[in-house]
C-alpha cells in the first residue's frame, strides 16, 4: 500500500490559490490518487480524482508529474469556507484506505 | 446529502451500556465501511463488507461487533466500551474498491463515560 506524505497545515488569506503537495513515492501503476475535503465533526467528501498529468473540476485541479510520486492538489481562489483538512489518498484495488493524517488548510480574511 | 445517512447523531453511554449505531446507503453500492476518529487524529479504517461479506477487520477489539444484513444496511453493536472510545464513528459506502470513491455520512459522536 502506497504511504502519502502531506504538510502538516497551511494558511491562506481569501481570493488567493492554494496548492497542496503529497508525496507518494511507492505508488503502484493501478493506483489512482484521490483527494478529500473534511470540516469538523463531518465525514470526508470527494474533491477530484486522477491518474496522470492533469484533472480540472468546478471545484479543484489535480497536477500529477509523469513519474506519478506526487501531486498538487489546487484550489483556486478560496474562501473561508474552504478550511478544513484535505486528505490524498492513492490505492486501486483493495478495500483498504489509507487516510493519512492530512494538511489542515485555514484560510484568513 | 451524499446519500449515506447515520443514527444517532450523538450517543451518550456507560460503560457497561450496550447500543448500536446504524447506517444505511440509498446509493446501490456493493462496499460500506467503519471508520471511527478520535480528536484530532486521522481516520482508522475499523471495518469493511463487500457484498455483504466482511472483507476488512483491522484488529478491532471484539466489544465493536459490526453486522451487514443486506448490502443497504451496516451496524455497528458496541458493549462494555471504555472512555477511549469516546469518538466520531463514519459510515462510508463506495461502488467497489481502490480507486472507487467512497462517500461518507454525517458520522455518530459516541462519548463514553
Amino acid at each position: 500500500l502506497a504511504k502519502t506524505t502531506q504538510p502538516i497545515s497551511m494558511d491562506s488569506y481569501e481570493g488567493q490559490e492554494v496548492n497542496i503537495t503529497c508525496s507518494h513515492n511507492n505508488i503502484a501503476t493501478n493506483d489512482y490518487i484521490t483527494w478529500y475535503q473534511q470540516f469538523p465533526s463531518q465525514g470526508p467528501r470527494f474533491i477530484i480524482q486522477g491518474y496522470k498529468t492533469k484533472v480540472t473540476n468546478e471545484v479543484a485541479s489535480l497536477f500529477i508529474p509523469a513519474d506519478r510520486k506526487s501531486s498538487t492538489l489546487s484550489l483556486p481562489r478560496v474562501s473561508l469556507s474552504d478550511t478544513a483538512v484535505y486528505y490524498c489518498l492513492v490505492g486501486s484495488g483493495t478495500y483498504k484506505y489509507i487516510f493519512g493524517t492530512g494538511t489542515r488548510l485555514k484560510v484568513l480574511a | 446529502e451524499t446519500g449515506v445517512t447515520q443514527t444517532p447523531r450523538h450517543l451518550v453511554m456507560g460503560m457497561t451500556n450496550k447500543k448500536s449505531l446504524k447506517c444505511e446507503q440509498h446509493l446501490g453500492h456493493n462496499a460500506m465501511y467503519w471508520y471511527k476518529q478520535s480528536a484530532k487524529k486521522p481516520l482508522e479504517l475499523m471495518f469493511v463488507y463487500s457484498l455483504e461479506e466482511r472483507v476488512e477487520n483491522n484488529s478491532v477489539p471484539s466489544r465493536f461487533s459490526p453486522e451487514c444484513p443486506n448490502s443497504s444496511h451496516l451496524f455497528l453493536h458496541l458493549h462494555t466500551l471504555q472512555p477511549e472510545d469516546s469518538a466520531l464513528y463514519l459510515c462510508a459506502s463506495s461502488q467497489g474498491s481502490g480507486r472507487d470513491t467512497q462517500y461518507f455520512g454525517p458520522g455518530t459522536r459516541l462519548t463514553v463515560l
